[in-house]
This record gives C-alpha cells, sequence and structure tokens, in this order.
C-alpha cells in the first residue's frame, strides 16, 4: 500500500542556519508533490507546489526538490528564523486528492 | 486571497448529539471542497470529496451515514457529524479548491475541535 514518510518528528535547528526535511514515498507515482505549513491549532497553508517534471522550485527563503528515481522530495529553509518553527507536512497527488505524511515539527532557536 | 472560514472553531457536547461544521470560501468560488479528519501527531486523512450540487464520495472506511455532507453552492460546504460518540472526537478540517487537479493548492480552514464527552 501506499506509504508517505517524514523524517524525524521533530527537527531543532539554531537561527540562520538552514533546516532540511525530507519526504520520502514508496508504491506511489505521484504527478504532483506540495508542501504545507502547519502551525498548531490552525489549518495547514500551502507553500510551494512541484511537478514531476521538474527537479527543484524556489520561493524566496524556500526550496524543493524532487527526485522522482529516489521517491523522494527534499524541503529548505534557509537562513531559518524563530517565525518559521511549524509543523511542515508534504502532500503527494496525481488527481484532485492530497496524501498527506503526518509532517516534521522544526523549531528555530534564537 | 483564497480565505476558507471554518466554523465552530470548537465544539464540546454530549454522546449521541449531531454537530454541524461549516465551511466557506469567502473570496472565492470552490467547485470542490474536501473535509479531513486529523488526530495528534498525525497526519490529514481525507473522509470526503464533495463538488457543489452533487453527492460527497466519500473514502473507504468513513461512514456516509454517520458523516453527512452538503455542498449547497459553490462557497459553503457543511459537515455533520450524527450521533456523536468520544471515538468521533479529533480535529476535522475543510478545505476549498478552485480545480479538481492535484497541480492546484488547496486552501484550508483553521479547523473544528470536536470534543464528545
Amino acid at each position: 500500500s501506499q506509504k508517505i514518510e517524514q523524517n524525524s518528528e521533530a527537527l531543532n535547528i539554531q537561527e540562520g542556519k538552514t533546516a532540511t526535511l525530507t519526504c520520502n514515498y514508496t508504491n506511489y507515482s505521484p504527478a504532483y508533490l506540495q508542501w504545507y505549513r502547519q502551525d498548531p491549532g490552525r489549518g495547514p497553508v500551502f507553500l510551494l507546489l512541484i511537478r514531476e517534471n521538474e527537479k527543484e522550485k524556489r520561493k524566496e527563503r524556500l526550496k524543493v526538490t524532487f527526485d522522482t528515481t529516489l521517491k523522494q522530495s527534499l524541503f529548505h529553509i534557509t537562513a531559518s528564523q524563530p517565525a518559521d518553527s511549524a509543523t511542515y507536512l508534504c502532500a503527494l497527488a496525481n488527481d484532485y486528492k492530497l496524501s498527506f505524511g503526518a509532517g516534521t515539527t522544526v523549531t528555530v532557536r534564537a | 486571497g483564497a480565505v476558507v472560514s471554518q466554523h465552530p472553531s470548537w465544539v464540546i457536547c454530549k454522546s449521541g448529539t449531531s454537530v454541524k461544521i461549516e465551511c466557506r470560501s469567502l473570496d472565492f468560488q470552490a467547485t470542490t471542497m474536501f473535509w479531513y479528519r486529523q488526530f495528534p501527531k498525525q497526519s490529514l486523512m481525507l473522509m470526503a470529496t464533495s463538488n457543489e450540487g452533487s453527492k460527497a464520495t466519500y473514502e473507504q472506511g468513513v461512514e456516509k451515514d454517520k458523516f453527512l455532507i452538503n455542498h449547497a453552492s459553490l462557497t459553503l460546504s457543511t459537515l455533520t457529524v450524527t450521533s456523536a460518540h468520544p471515538e468521533d472526537s479529533s480535529f476535522y478540517i475543510c478545505s476549498a479548491g478552485t480545480d479538481k487537479g492535484g497541480n492546484q493548492p488547496q486552501h484550508f480552514g483553521d479547523g473544528t475541535r470536536l470534543s464528545i464527552l
């Protein structure tokens, strides 16, 4: 069955450093991969979308890569700030349905 | 833009009560709305997909008679948890999209925390 795994449940980093989050999947060939941010008690907020034929996407301090051979996406937050502290979810899609990973909680220390 | 409002934000009620949750797209017309359920430290699980004016499509294992979905307009979808029991306690989140494709982001509401005593 389809499985989506995000690396370590929690990631603690020092302000200014780069946070790298991993999303691995099995038994799935998604056409699209999306990343969302979720704060405690709130709904997810869309960050970035990458297509299967794209290797990399950037938006301000965020960068996403998509390797369909490795079945993996990497999500980078550069020059991290305490305000980046949140849970980050990856979501895969072929049609209109999104399948979510459990998320990685990032804490950025000042 | 793309604001989705969900109401109420939290509900505490007795076992056996039916609870209605509203999901509204405030500044756009949502052709498709999605209902998710999320347990602590777990991923969002899709419960059902609704399109305006048609019956909802439920995911496997989700009881359609237990979780009633109505999508009466392009800006409003409701989820009614009928005869709720403690095991129905969870965080329910709706999202809205303007396209059925996975190549578009979904816009999420802020969720409803449901606690059944």
